[in-house]
């Protein structure tokens, strides 16, 4: 079964400043999806990022960022000029890629503070 | 509709109640998932329907709890004599179909709080 981890509970960012939040994960598979989903006090989920992992070249949204590294099976997201808006609960989550695949496993996630 | 609505928002009930939870997915998305969010946690997979079948309820934690889906749409998801550790919030997703181009698109839940 695969297992996704974040170890960052709870991160603060200054308001126009970077900062990266950690994920790994444990898989056995070689080809999967993985993502970054946030949660807003609304508590809906959004999507943020997606990486195909047969893919070598990281993904770019506007202002966030992936560092994929399959080998060591980690994916951290960067939000460059974090805006009071980013934060937010963040969710690191894997899918496999066979054929008909839908589950999504996350992580516990990583609460972002943006101090003004 | 534009989005997926979920009701009610919240929900408080006494141990031991039934309860009915609903969700309402983007009109054509054929797949709909439930998730549950217990405090501090990530997202549990529950069950995953495709048209009105469920081919995978794997992660329903016990025969406390059931779900259906009629007409291709709405989707109730209903826990029997609920139990404190119910308490959680249960998040509906939908997606046009399975493959990784077909995203999901979440609700905000339900917060059900048992007491």
């Amino acid at each position: 079964a695969q297992t996704v981890t974040q170890s960052q509970p709870e991160m603060s960012v200054q308001e126009a400043e970077t900062v990266t939040l950690s994920c790994t994960y444990d898989t056995s598979e070689s080809d999967y999806y993985l993502f970054w989903y946030k949660q807003p006090p609304s508590r809906q989920m959004i999507l943020v990022i997606r990486q195909e992992a047969y893919k070598q070249q990281n993904a770019t949204e506007n202002r966030f960022s992936v560092n994929f590294q399959k080998a060591a099976k980690s994916f951290s997201l960067k939000i460059s000029d974090s805006q009071l808006g980013d934060a937010a609960m963040y969710f690191c989550a894997y899918r496999n890629s066979g054929a008909g695949s839908y589950q999504l496993t996350f992580g516990k996630g990583t609460k972002l503070s943006v101090i003004p | 509709g534009a989005g997926v609505s979920q009701s009610p928002s919240n929900k408080v009930t006494e141990k031991g109640k039934d309860v009915e939870l609903r969700c309402d997915p983007i009109s054509g998305h054929t797949a709909l998932y439930w998730y549950r969010q217990s405090l501090g946690q990530g997202l549990e997979f529950l069950i995953y329907f495709q048209g009105n079948s469920a081919p995978d309820k794997s992660g329903l934690p016990s025969d406390r709890f059931s779900a259906e889906r009629t007409g291709g749409s709405v989707s109730t998801l209903t826990i029997q004599r609920t139990q404190q550790e119910d308490s959680a919030v249960y998040l509906c997703a939908s997606s046009l179909a399975t493959g990784f181009n077909y995203g999901y698109t979440f609700g905000s839940g339900t917060r059900l709080t048992v007491v």
